[in-house]
């Protein structure tokens, strides 16, 4: 079955506690990107990779770090959390970057911190 | 990417088509509007998108007005379980740019 996992779903944190959000995809797509969702705010793009080892910065990049070394894999790696990076977390892939491309997204991952 | 007007909520009875309507009158001409929803707090599910023609799948059907400044959503038979926020968006380069939407609440 075509699907974007992550890992953890759920997790509680405490604030400078490095953590890694782990997201991948079985369907060999190039395009791969991390959101964060919060309640008034919508959905915000945080990065994007549009292939291996090719990562840019989306519209609030501000705390995180990720990773495109292989192509399955994007993980989101927050440094040092702080209470402001408590959002609901979605991966999403698309076959390439262009916009007649479907984006599909994972089932998001719940992070707290405290 | 053009910005969309959806209403900020709508009701639908159980078993009826549910038309969601969206407004796009700055979308251009190599813009296609997407339709998204959410339910609860789950991943965005992807629905149906197009550019000029109108488009038909297995969930909705997606009426393009001619001028492509509006379009609507068509769900032809709410269960309970379209209950959720319904996203239009026109895309035009790498990444979805997400508006409030529509809360949609099927009733029975």
């Amino acid at each position: 079955e075509a699907q974007v996992t992550q890992n953890p779903r759920y997790l509680i944190t405490v604030t400078g506690k490095k953590l890694t959000v782990t997201c991948s995809q079985n369907m060999n797509h190039e395009y791969m990107s991390w959101y964060r969702q919060d309640p008034g705010l919508g959905l915000r793009q945080i990065y994007y990779s549009m292939n291996v080892e090719v990562t840019d910065k989306g519209d609030v990049p501000e705390g995180y770090k990720v990773s495109r070394k292989e192509k399955r894999n994007f993980p989101l790696i927050l440094e040092s959390p702080s209470p402001n990076q408590t959002s609901l977390y979605f991966c999403a892939s698309s076959l390439s970057m262009g916009h007649r491309n479907t984006i599909y997204f994972g089932e998001g991952s719940w992070l707290t911190v405290v | 990417d053009a910005k969309t007007t959806q209403p900020p909520s709508m009701d639908c009875a159980e078993g009826r088509a549910a038309n969601l309507p969206c407004n796009h009158s700055t979308i251009s001409g190599n813009e296609y509007v997407y339709w998204y929803r959410q339910i609860h707090s789950q991943g965005p599910q992807y629905i149906i998108h197009g550019l000029k023609n109108n488009e038909t799948n297995e969930m909705a059907s997606l009426i393009i007005t001619e001028d492509r400044k509006s379009s609507t959503l068509i769900l032809p038979h709410a269960t309970l379980r379209d209950t959720a926020v319904y996203y239009c968006i026109v895309r035009s380069d790498y990444k979805l740019s997400f508006g409030a939407g529509t809360t949609v609440t099927v009733r029975a």
